[in-house]
This record gives structure tokens, sequence and C-alpha cells, in this order.
């Protein structure tokens, strides 16, 4: 169960976009269509953002979006705002019922 | 609106046992599996077990497998996450965490606020 592989930091001005990326392996991201991503605030709980890969819950920003590629998914941020600014962190099933988790991606709004 | 409510964490020396507590509402919470993740100080995020809607399966991270159990009380809208042999890496803010699903959808949709454990002598 090793973690997936995340830049520690991305930076963006506001109104850019960003992405950030989430490598895993064959075992885990590239073998199933469950990866998820989660905002962080600084003192909060996670909140989810994407699921099943690219899919979003409702009350999310169409501004965030996800993707994958192979053995690595993507958090795409459209029209960057200073609330954006967190920890993000992708998530995928690993098999044998059980999950790991990214290292996180600190985002910096500029 | 969903609510998770843990309670139970505090300090503890390490080779001691802690157990949490997770009260839930807003939600039919018999008809969906829960998950503990944790998140030591500064660091990411932990998957640590699951348990379905019904009780009738539990899987666990590697590092707690054999120390830690949970389980559910479903006419008390209760999880519970009881931790034995506890060590100092095992001090995080432990989150009490809904899925999507009765079975599993592993994605994670509610979280608590979460409760801190600090194992220390």
């Amino acid at each position: 169960q090793s973690a997936l592989t995340q830049p520690a930091s991305v930076s963006g001005s506001p109104g850019q976009s960003i992405t950030i990326s989430c490598t895993g392996t064959s075992s885990d991201v590239g073998s199933y269509n469950l990866v998820s991503w989660y905002q962080q605030h600084p003192g909060k709980a996670p909140r989810l953002m994407i699921y099943e890969d690219s899919k979003r819950p409702s009350g999310v920003s169409n501004r965030f979006s996800g993707s994958k590629s192979g053995n690595t998914a993507s958090l795409t941020i459209s029209g960057l705002q200073a609330d954006d600014e967190a920890d993000y962190y992708c998530c995928s099933y690993a098999g044998s019922s059980t999950v790991v988790f990214g290292g996180g991606t600190e985002l910096t709004v500029l | 609106q969903v609510q998770l409510v843990e309670s139970g964490g505090g300090v503890v020396q390490p080779g001691g046992s802690l157990r949490l507590s997770c009260a839930a509402s807003g939600f039919t919470f018999s008809s969906y599996g829960m998950h503990w993740v944790r998140q030591a100080p500064g660091k990411g995020l932990e998957w640590v077990a699951f348990i379905r809607y019904d009780g009738s399966n539990k899987y666990y991270a590697d590092s707690v497998k054999g120390r830690f159990t949970i389980s559910r009380d479903n006419s008390k809208n209760a999880l519970y996450l009881q931790m034995n042999s506890l060590r100092a890496e095992d001090t995080a803010v432990f989150y009490c965490v809904k899925d999507n699903r009765g079975y599993s959808s592993w994605y994670f949709d509610y979280w608590g606020q979460g409760t801190l454990v600090t194992v220390s002598s």
C-alpha cells in the first residue's frame, strides 16, 4: 500500500488554471475508475471534490474537473479563486478492499 | 443535514488502548458503509478501516491490522474504533467518514471534524 505521488506544491494567480497530478500504479489508479479528490483547508475536515475519476458531487463548482490517463489522475481547477487555496489529496481504490491516498499538494493562490 | 461527531480522543501511553466513537445523524445510518481515516500532525491522510452497512464485513489498513477493530451499532447510529497496542506513530486526528454506498464505493462523501489521539509517555 504505497502512497500515490503528488507534487508537494503548486501555485497560480487568480483566474488562471492549475493541474495537480496523482501518479499511482497499474494496481491502483490504472486498474479502477475509483480515483477521488479532496480539498482540505487548514484546521478543517477534508471535502469531497471529485469521485470516480471525473464526477463532481452536487454543490462542487464546475471549475473543478478530474481526468485520468493510464496510472496518472489529474485535478484541474480553472478560474482560480482565493478560496481555492488549500491542500488537495487524491485517493484510489487499491484492490483487496483497501484504499491509498496521495501525499497531498499545497495549492497557493498568488 | 449529515452530521458526524467523533469523541473519545485523548492522551494515552504507548501500549495502551482507546475507544473512539462517532455519532451519526441526518441520514439513514444503517444503509451506509463507514470508514475511519486518520491524519498525523502536519501529514497527509491515511485510510484506517471500513465497515459495511450491516457490519458483515470489515477491512483494515496493514498498519493497524490486528490492533484496531471497527464496529457499529445501527440501533444507536454509532460507529466505533477500538484501538489497542497503541504506538507513537498512531498519533493523529481520527475522522469518522461516510461512504456513498452500503457495501463500498471507496470514496468519502461526508467527514466529521475529527478527534485527536496522542500516544505519548
